[in-house]
C-alpha cells in the first residue's frame, strides 16, 4: 500500500528553527509537495520538489532524497504565525496526491 | 488572477437530510476540479475529481455524488446523509496537464451530522 509518515505534533519557541520530516512509501514517485493549514482554513502550498536536493525559500526550506523515501521541512526564525499543521503529499506514478495526517506544529514564546 | 470559492462555509444537518456543496473557480478554463474530505488527524481523503464537463471520477464508495455541469462549476451532493459524513470538505483546483502543479484551495465547508 501507499503510506506517508510524518510525526504527529512538534514543540519549537519562537525565533528558533524547527525541521519536520516526511517518509513516504509509494507506487512511483512524481514530486513531493508541503502545504501549510491553519486551524479551520484550508490549505495553502509552500515548496515543490521532485529532484533530489534543497529548495530554499525565504524562512521555509524543503530538502528531497528519492533513494531513502524521505523528505524535511525546514522552518527558521520561527514566529508565532507558523503554528500550523504541515502536510507532506506525494504525486504517485497515476499523478494522484497521497497525503499525510499532518504535523502540528506548536510555537511557543 | 485565478481565484476559487466555495460555499456554505458551516452546515449542520440531521441524519438522513440531502446536501449540496458548491464551488466555482475564476480566472482560468478546464481547470481539474477536486473535492476532497479532511478528517481530524488523517490526511486528505480525495472523493471526485474531474478533467472536464461531466467527466467525473470516484475514488471511495459512498452516499456522495459529485457533478460538474459548468467548466468552472464543482458540486458535491447526498441524497441522505449519514454521521459518518461529517467532516471538513475542501475544493480545489489545478492547472490541467501540468504534472509539478499544486492544488489550489476554496475556503473549506465544514459540515456537521447529527
Amino acid at each position: 500500500g501507499q503510506n506517508i509518515d510524518q510525526p504527529t505534533e512538534m514543540t519549537a519557541t519562537e525565533g528558533a528553527i524547527v525541521q519536520i520530516n516526511c517518509t513516504y512509501q509509494t507506487s512511483g514517485f512524481n514530486g513531493l509537495f508541503w502545504y501549510q493549514q491553519h486551524a479551520g482554513e484550508a490549505p495553502t502550498f509552500l515548496s515543490y520538489n521532485v529532484l533530489d536536493g534543497l529548495e530554499e525559500k525565504g524562512r521555509f526550506s524543503s530538502f528531497l532524497s528519492r533513494s531513502k523515501g524521505y523528505s524535511y521541512l525546514l522552518l527558521k526564525e520561527l514566529q508565532m504565525k507558523d503554528s500550523a499543521s504541515y502536510l507532506c503529499a506525494v504525486k504517485d506514478s497515476n499523478y494522484q496526491l497521497i497525503w499525510g495526517a499532518g504535523t502540528k506544529l506548536i510555537i511557543k514564546p | 488572477s485565478q481565484t476559487i470559492h466555495q460555499w456554505p462555509a458551516t452546515l449542520v444537518q440531521p441524519v438522513g437530510s440531502p446536501l449540496s456543496l458548491e464551488c466555482t473557480v475564476e480566472g482560468t478554463s478546464n481547470p481539474n476540479l477536486y473535492w476532497y474530505r479532511q478528517a481530524a488527524g488523517r490526511g486528505l481523503q480525495l472523493l471526485f475529481y474531474s478533467v472536464g464537463i461531466g467527466q467525473i471520477s470516484s475514488e471511495v464508495p459512498q452516499n456522495l455524488s459529485a457533478s460538474r455541469p459548468q467548466d468552472r462549476q464543482f458540486i458535491l451532493s447526498s441524497k441522505k446523509l449519514l454521521l459518518s459524513d461529517s467532516g471538513f470538505y475542501l475544493c480545489a483546483w489545478s492547472v490541467p496537464g501540468l504534472a509539478a502543479g499544486e492544488l489550489f484551495f476554496g475556503e473549506g465547508s465544514r459540515l456537521t451530522v447529527l
